[in-house]
């Protein structure tokens, strides 16, 4: 079943504890993309990879890293995590970068930083 | 000013009820544009994707663009309650960039 899943799904956390949420697609997508979901903002894009060691600063891109050593997985590190970090978070993957239209979201993952 | 703005809503209509779903952007770079319906607790899901002006069909929905305008918008003809949902106006260029408008919550009643 082609999917994109991220893990955990749930997490609860404290202020400068760092932490990675995982993306993985088995689709073969050359593009994955993290948003970041509030209440009133709608999705907004944090990262975004063109295809393997290639990532490029969405919209919000302050207090989070990524990296893309596979052409699967696509992981978000907070480093030092702060409470203006609690969201919603998706990751998104398709063909590529230039056929957005059919980008496939993960299931999200609930942050809480306390 | 943000580059898609969205009519916020809510939306609730009674089943059966034209709706009306609508987005405006500035930035004239943007080449991609879709929409995306979001179940609470969900993900978002593709709903409809065009990439010039004019209109486009599927089943009920209809996605129209106004290059001119930079003006988008939804319709749903004959909207039932399992319409209800978060629709999300994107627009995208061709190098990556994604942005979303802030989403409208539609309700159905039947």
């Amino acid at each position: 079943e082609a999917q994109v899943t991220q893990n955990p799904r749930y997490l609860i956390t404290v202020t400068g504890k760092k932490l990675t949420v995982t993306c993985s697609q088995n689709m073969n997508h050359e593009y994955m993309s993290w948003y970041r979901q509030d209440p009133g903002l709608g999705l907004r894009q944090i990262y975004y990879s063109m295809n393997v060691e290639v990532t490029d600063k969405g919209d919000v891109p302050e207090g989070y890293k990524v990296s893309r050593k596979e052409k699967r997985n696509f992981p978000l590190i907070l480093e030092s995590p702060s409470p203006n970090q609690t969201s919603l978070y998706f990751c998104a993957s398709s063909l590529s970068g230039q056929h957005q239209e059919t980008q496939y979201f993960g299931p999200g993952t609930r942050l809480l930083v306390l | 000013q943000k580059e898609v703005e969205q009519d916020p809503g809510p939306l609730s209509v009674p089943e059966g009820a034209i709706v009306s779903l609508n987005c405006t952007y500035s930035n004239s770079a943007f080449q991609y544009f879709m929409w995306y319906r979001q179940y609470s607790r969900k993900g978002p899901e593709l709903l409809m994707y065009t990439y010039s002006s004019g209109n486009k069909e599927d089943g009920r929905f209809t996605a129209q663009v106004d290059k001119s305008s930079k003006y988008i918008s939804l319709f749903i003809r004959d909207s039932q309650p399992s319409d209800s949902a978060t629709y999300l106006c994107a627009i995208n260029t061709n190098a990556g960039k994604s942005t979303f408008g802030d989403g409208t919550t539609l309700t159905v009643k039947p």
